[in-house]
């Protein structure tokens, strides 16, 4: 299984950007890159999934390495409610492999 | 759509008894996971189906778990017998498919006590 490697936590002031890393670099070709965020006492929800071009949608940006060994979850401007545990999947068919994650705090 | 359903939310349970965990997916969507998560292992896979089907079953830790689909909108995990170390949030989520383009959707879990 393709594995991820985040930073077990970070910090960030309130209303700053944010840049979540992550590094995966034995991906293969048809991976896609997973984001997924778990709020405190909630399931985890879907943030964005990219494959090789960067991504954008209404809750954060998805950067990816050209070489796609590496890529970035990025939160334009950081709220309190984005404290938070991110997760960076590769996924594979029928199934996601979590890891630990990374542990935003988000500085008012 | 309400999203994934799971019931119950808390269950407080002697060690030995019988625990019975329900899901109700997303409508529509032919894939549903069963997930645990603890502090020590994270967030596990336990089990997933396809089409009410169970596809892979590798991530049950032992005979003392089993799953069932007996149709499409409902899921349930059984404990038999329960042990402490059964002590966990169970997810379930559901998706619309296995491609790996799709997300999953998770309900919010059920936080498993067993004493």
């Amino acid at each position: 299984d393709a594995k991820t490697t985040q930073p077990n936590s970070m910090e960030s002031n309130e209303e700053e950007p944010v840049h979540l890393p992550c590094n995966h670099s034995t991906i293969s070709g048809t991976d896609y890159i997973h984001w997924y965020r778990q709020l405190p006492s909630q399931g985890p929800e879907y943030v964005i999934h990219g494959l090789t071009s960067n991504v954008n949608n209404r809750m954060a940006s998805l950067a990816i390495a050209e070489d796609r060994k590496s890529s970035t979850l990025i939160l334009h401007r950081a709220t309190l409610r984005d404290a938070a545990v991110y997760y960076c999947i590769l996924r594979d068919v029928g199934q996601f492999y979590f890891g630990t994650g990374t542990s935003l705090t988000v500085i008012p | 759509d309400a999203g994934v359903i799971q019931s119950p939310r808390h269950e407080v349970t002697e060690m030995g008894q019988e625990v019975t965990l329900r899901c109700k997916p997303i409508s529509g969507h032919d894939y549903l996971f069963w997930y645990r998560q603890t502090m020590m292992r994270g967030l596990e896979l336990l089990i997933y189906f396809n089409n009410n089907v169970p596809i892979d079953d590798s991530g049950m830790p032992e005979d003392r778990f089993s799953a069932k689909m007996p149709n499409a909108s409902f899921s349930t995990l059984k404990i038999q017998p329960s042990e402490p170390r059964d002590s966990a949030v169970y997810f379930c989520a559901s998706s619309p498919a296995a491609g790996m383009a799709y997300e999953q959707y998770f309900g919010p879990g059920t936080r498993l006590t067993v004493t």
